[in-house]
């Protein structure tokens, strides 16, 4: 089972490039993330959908743009890469039911590296 | 908002010794879950152990046990025999209700040999 598959794994961008980091899960989970990884800083929440055409805002959603066009895919948009973007991206995704999300673990992607330089 | 607090960067432990690493956090919704995963080096992230607010026993996997204090707000992990595999960053996170998982800032993890 491949289960979230995250696209690229590394990636280096100028400043005012545009990118598009690709993720999908095989789990038909509702819910999908995306994170953001920086040193002492744990994993902020950029985006989610709790469903295909649902998305919603994190904690640090500026720069940032996704779409969800099927349960499967959920990628993230960088619209004019800066350098404070540089960081550890993690997708996740997780079941999500009727009575609530509190009892359900997420799981992740591998990662993407990027550098925006 | 959900809050979740570890408060050690960085913990050292002699191997085959058992250790524990804090994590509080600060909710008003009376249905959450609590969280621990694992990130070695290779950056992965591995999930660990769960417990929901609800559970009357704290929670155990192998080697992991997570010490629930509702009172207190804290969901401690315990790790026993510790194996220099276990060297990595760990992370505590909470869930409520309807809503996504967040995290805390982490504790890295050295086993000595």
């Amino acid at each position: 089972n491949a289960g979230v598959t995250q696209t690229p794994k590394f990636q280096v961008l100028k400043t005012g490039q545009s990118m598009t980091l690709q993720c999908a899960q095989d789990m038909n989970h509702e819910y999908m993330s995306w994170y953001r990884q920086d040193p002492g800083m744990g994993l902020r929440l950029i985006h989610y959908s709790v469903g295909a055409g649902i998305t919603d805002q994190g904690e640090v959603p500026n720069g940032y743009n996704v779409s969800r066009s099927t349960t499967e895919d959920f990628p993230l948009r960088l619209l004019s890469a800066a350098p404070s973007q540089t960081s550890v991206y993690f997708c996740a995704s997780s079941y999500s039911v009727l009575q609530g999300v509190a009892n359900e673990k997420l799981f992740f992607g591998s990662g993407t590296q990027l550098s925006v330089l | 908002a959900q809050k979740i607090t570890q408060t050690q960067p960085g913990m050292f432990v002699q191997e085959k010794e058992a250790v524990t690493l804090d994590c509080t956090y600060d909710t008003s919704d009376p249905s959450y879950g609590l969280f621990w995963y694992k990130q070695p080096s290779s950056g992965e992230m591995i999930f660990l152990i769960y417990q929901g607010s609800y559970d009357q026993q704290n929670a155990t996997e192998g080697r992991y046990s997570l010490n629930f204090q509702k009172a207190r707000k804290s969901a401690n992990l315990v790790i026993s025999a510790s194996q220099l595999g276990d060297s990595a960053m760990y992370f505590c996170a909470m869930r409520e209700g309807y809503n996504d998982m967040r995290f805390g800032a982490g504790t890295r993890l050295t086993v000595k040999p």
